[in-house]
């Protein structure tokens, strides 16, 4: 089982190139999501989608588009690269976690991948 | 503003100690509060889930505490090993049934 896979690991990019971080999950997971993180900081979400053909901004998702074709796939485009965008890339997927009035069905638990570092000169 | 708020600053113990971790947050009221461990150059791995009507969750050697009236959960790691040490990351749902995640605590566990 592979899990969450992202490539690539690491990615140096010049001010104004473009470029796409691909993420594919084998688990049939219908949630799946990009965060970012920066040195001490926590996870910030950038977008996320809850099944194919849906997606919708997290916390920052300026200067990022995201594509949902598949149940597998999940990859996140930058366009116009910006020093500000250098960061550790997480993907993660996860079951939706069902709420009710009895209380959560399933732990709802992401499962990350690797990450991938973005270097912005 | 909502915050989640870990100790930035690392957390040191020797080995075979309880070492004890912390989660505060304010203006939000979580359903559930979830905890990871994160090592250096890994991507984050769940460890437990606690919902907003426990009160504690037992996991091997982990223990969270989770109080909605403090606003806090803590989480315990006893007779802690050098293999423990990591940072560790608290998240919680937010309106949107999202996760937010802390800064993160990292644990120094010396032989």
């Amino acid at each position: 089982n592979a899990g969450v896979t992202q490539t690539p690991k690491f990615r140096i990019l010049k001010i104004g190139q473009s470029m796409t971080l691909q993420c594919a999950q084998d688990m049939n997971h219908n949630y799946m999501y990009w965060y970012r993180q920066d040195p001490g900081m926590g996870l910030k979400l950038i977008y996320y989608s809850v099944g194919a053909g849906i997606t919708d901004k997290g916390e920052v998702p300026n200067g990022y588009n995201v594509s949902r074709s598949t149940t597998e796939d999940f990859p996140l485009r930058l366009e116009l690269a910006a020093p500000s965008q250098t960061s550790v890339y997480f993907c993660a997927s996860s079951y939706s976690i069902t709420l009710s009035l009895a209380g959560v069905y399933n732990t709802g638990e992401l499962f990350f991948g690797e990450g991938s570092r973005l270097t912005v000169l | 503003s909502q915050k989640i708020e870990q100790n930035s600053e690392a957390l040191n113990i020797q080995e075979g100690k309880t070492a004890t971790l912390t989660c505060n947050y304010t203006n939000y009221s979580p359903a559930y509060l979830q905890w990871y461990r994160q090592d250096p150059g890994r991507g984050p791995v769940f460890l437990l889930l606690i919902r907003e009507n426990e009160k504690e969750k037992r996991k091997e050697r982990l223990k969270v505490t989770f109080d909605t009236t403090l606003k806090q959960s803590l989480f315990h790691i006893t007779a802690s090993q050098p293999a423990d040490s990591a940072t560790y990351l608290c998240a919680l749902n937010n309106a949107g049934n999202m996760l937010t995640f802390g800064g993160g605590t990292r644990l120094m566990v010396k032989p």
